[in-house]
């Protein structure tokens, strides 16, 4: 799978919308781009995935480059349980269920009040 | 989402004694489970994949003897610590995949192990 790079940690006001980069140039075109997020002591949690176009769901939106090559996870409104650590993984998803998520250092996203 | 629960949510141990994690996935069938293992202040690694009635694929550098997987129904993985030692403290997290494409994978609640 692709490596993926992310800011060691950001800050975000509360309230305001947060913005986590990821760069992953060296994605390959089966490639799919998946955020996670980990609460301390907690499990990660499922946030959001695309391919290439950009995805929104309830809790995030998802931008993708057009070239595939970086990513943003949008947070429209931070609240104080937003604080985790994010994880982006670009992943290859075949039709059975074997694949892994390989998880790199992420951004530990500080929301401020 | 899914829900995936682990037990316990932390367990102390003797060193030399063993331990064992259940992973459930509560409200569906789960072909593939995974283990993770987490320092602290580190990310999570993976150690291993399980397949429902097939024997688990480890990672390199992850004792099989020690780290003990079975995954015997499609709702059930289990991980056994044996004859833990202080240095496998750590927190264990399972995951678990429903067969298909893109599907996302969900996670337990994860396991502290504190070997003393």
């Amino acid at each position: 799978d692709a490596k993926t790079t992310q800011p060691t940690s950001m800050d975000c006001a509360e309230g305001r919308a947060a913005n986590l980069p990821c760069n992953h140039s060296t994605i390959s075109g089966n490639e799919y781009v998946y955020w996670y997020r980990q609460i301390h002591s907690q499990g990660p949690q499922y946030i959001i995935h695309g391919l290439k176009n950009n995805e929104t769901n309830e809790m995030a939106s998802l931008i993708i480059t057009e070239d595939r090559k970086s990513s943003t996870l949008i947070l429209p409104h931070a609240t104080l349980r937003d604080t985790a650590v994010y994880y982006c993984i670009v992943r290859v998803t075949y039709g059975g269920a074997t694949n892994t998520l390989i998880f790199g250092t992420g951004t530990l996203l500080a929301v401020q009040p | 989402g899914a829900v995936v629960s682990q037990h316990p949510s932390w367990v102390i141990c003797k060193s030399g004694t063993s331990v064992k994690i259940e992973c459930r996935s509560l409200d569906f069938q789960a072909t593939t489970m995974f283990w993770y293992r987490q320092f602290p202040k580190q990310s999570l690694m993976l150690m291993a994949t399980s397949n429902e009635g097939s024997k688990a694929t480890y990672e390199q550098g992850v004792e099989k003897d020690k780290f003990l997987i079975n995954h015997a129904s499609l709702t059930l993985s289990t991980l056994t610590v044996t004859s833990a030692h202080p240095e496998d403290s750590s927190f264990y997290i399972c995951s678990a995949r429903v067969a298909g494409i893109n599907t996302e994978a969900f996670f337990g609640q994860g396991t502290r192990l504190t070997v003393v």
